[in-house]
């Protein structure tokens, strides 16, 4: 089975703090994601990886960064996090094959991040 | 425009009952893939079903199945013989092969299911 971990359940950090968010996957899949979730807003994309040291960016990634030093890990970095950064960070990956079912991604369980 | 409709915010079933979260989709591109996912409480997203543009027949997995009615651009998920475990959020996405970024996921807002004993 696939598994995706992520460095922390739920986090409470401060304003202006710089917030590591880490992942790891076990199954050698060149893509992985990170995504924040918000009520009524569904997922979102911030960053993505397809590869050791590439990056591109998502849909919004205005406030964040990203680190992918070594195929399994990929780390989310909030450099000054704010109020409106809580929320729900959710990473996954995913294989990279000429099949259409390559595209599943697999999902860690969740950080849920509150910044005060 | 929404690539991914998923029209019903909340549901509720009766345990044992089946039920049909419906999910349109548009796209042009004639390769893609549709996948569905349940979001539970704990939040942890999980893979239920996939079913690919040139797939013949609907995909099954035990209890899940999915209406696939590609001329009316739908994918429709079925739960049969619901049970209370199943109450969660589900999400419907679509992966299309030939876009700029084939990597990413296009996510509809999810349909709440509530499953009432």
């Amino acid at each position: 089975d696939v598994k995706v971990t992520q460095s922390s359940r739920y986090l409470v950090k401060r304003t202006g703090e710089k917030v590591f968010l880490e992942c790891v996957q076990d199954m050698d899949h060149e893509n992985m994601f990170w995504y924040r979730q918000d009520p009524g807003l569904g997922l979102r994309l911030i960053y993505f990886s397809y590869d050791v040291k590439m990056k591109e960016k998502g849909d919004i990634p205005e406030g964040y960064s990203v680190s992918r030093e070594k195929k399994e890990r990929f780390s989310l970095i909030l450099e000054s996090a704010s109020t409106n950064q809580t929320s729900m960070y959710l990473c996954a990956s995913s294989p990279q094959s000429g099949s259409l079912r390559s595209g599943t991604q697999y999902f860690g369980p969740g950080t849920r991040l509150t910044v005060l | 425009a929404q690539k991914i409709t998923q029209t019903q915010p909340g549901m509720f079933v009766q345990e044992k009952e089946a039920v049909t979260l419906d999910c349109t989709y548009d796209t042009s591109d004639p390769s893609y893939g549709l996948f569905w996912y349940k979001q539970p409480s704990s939040g942890e997203m999980i893979f239920l079903i996939y079913q690919g543009s040139y797939d013949q027949q609907n995909a099954t997995e035990g209890r899940y199945s999915l209406n696939f009615q590609k001329a009316r651009k739908s994918a429709n998920l079925v739960i049969s013989a619901s049970q209370l475990g199943d109450s969660a959020m589900y999400f419907c996405a679509m992966r299309e092969v030939n876009a700029g970024n084939n990597r990413k996921l296009i996510w509809g807002l999810g349909t709440s299911l509530a499953v009432n004993p």
